[in-house]
């Protein structure tokens, strides 16, 4: 059985820093296509970033110069390094494992990030 | 970007009755568009790919259609648990985008 599991969200001011971990069993990180997708409060899914199995990185332009999305193979873990956040990055974030490349297959159970002062 | 436009917003049924939820892409996204469900609470589930292909463990009832722009999911004869908010998402490039959503509701 595939679980992804996010940890580190929680209450940041604007301008802060945040890293989100995303722990995977039944499932291989290094041999996929993984993604981070975020969800602000009663809102739509946004796509945020994705990294290749080969380590390619693609961001979505409200995020990029200030999101780094990165993996370690050896503890099959997704990460998303969060830096100077907005009002506006409030939301769930759920990390997404991509078999099929291009469709989420997998989600985790999401991280609530909230950036208030 | 690829812009995606649900429509109905909201559709009202009732269980056992058949259900059409709609999606428009801006510009072509080929057959590349998959189908989201997501329940009060909980994380997106993977219903259609690829515009037609169920994914693992989805029952038959769910159906996608469509290519280029104009798309469809159909669902054949409502259970109670189908009442949820559905999604599409196009992958045809990145970033890859979402529609934004449509509510199916008991009536």
């Amino acid at each position: 059985e595939v679980q992804l599991v996010e940890t580190g969200g929680g209450l940041i001011q604007p301008g802060g820093s945040l890293t989100l971990s995303c722990a995977a069993s039944g499932f291989t990180v290094g041999s996929n296509y993984m993604s981070w997708v975020s969800q602000a409060p009663g809102k739509g899914l946004q796509w945020v970033s994705v990294i290749y199995s080969g380590g390619a990185t693609y961001y979505a332009d409200s995020v990029k110069g200030r999101f780094t999305i990165s993996k370690d193979n050896s503890k099959n873990t997704l990460y998303l390094q969060m830096n100077s956040l907005r009002a506006e990055d409030t939301a769930v974030y759920y990390c997404a494992g991509h078999p099929r490349k291009y469709y989420f297959d997998y989600w985790g159970q999401g991280a609530l990030v909230t950036v208030s002062a | 970007e690829i812009v995606l436009t649900q429509s109905p917003g909201t559709l009202s049924l009732s269980p056992g009755e058949r259900a059409t939820l709609s999606c428009r892409a801006s510009q072509s996204v080929s057959s590349y568009l998959a189908w989201y469900q997501q329940k009060p609470g909980q994380a997106p589930r993977l219903l259609i790919y690829d515009a037609s292909n169920r994914a693992t463990g989805i029952p038959a009832r769910f159906s996608g259609s469509g290519s280029g722009t104009d798309f469809t999911l159909t669902i054949s004869s409502l259970e109670p648990e189908d009442f949820a908010v559905y999604y599409c998402q196009q992958r045809i490039n990145w970033p890859s985008t979402f529609g934004q959503g449509t509510k199916l509701e008991i009536k």
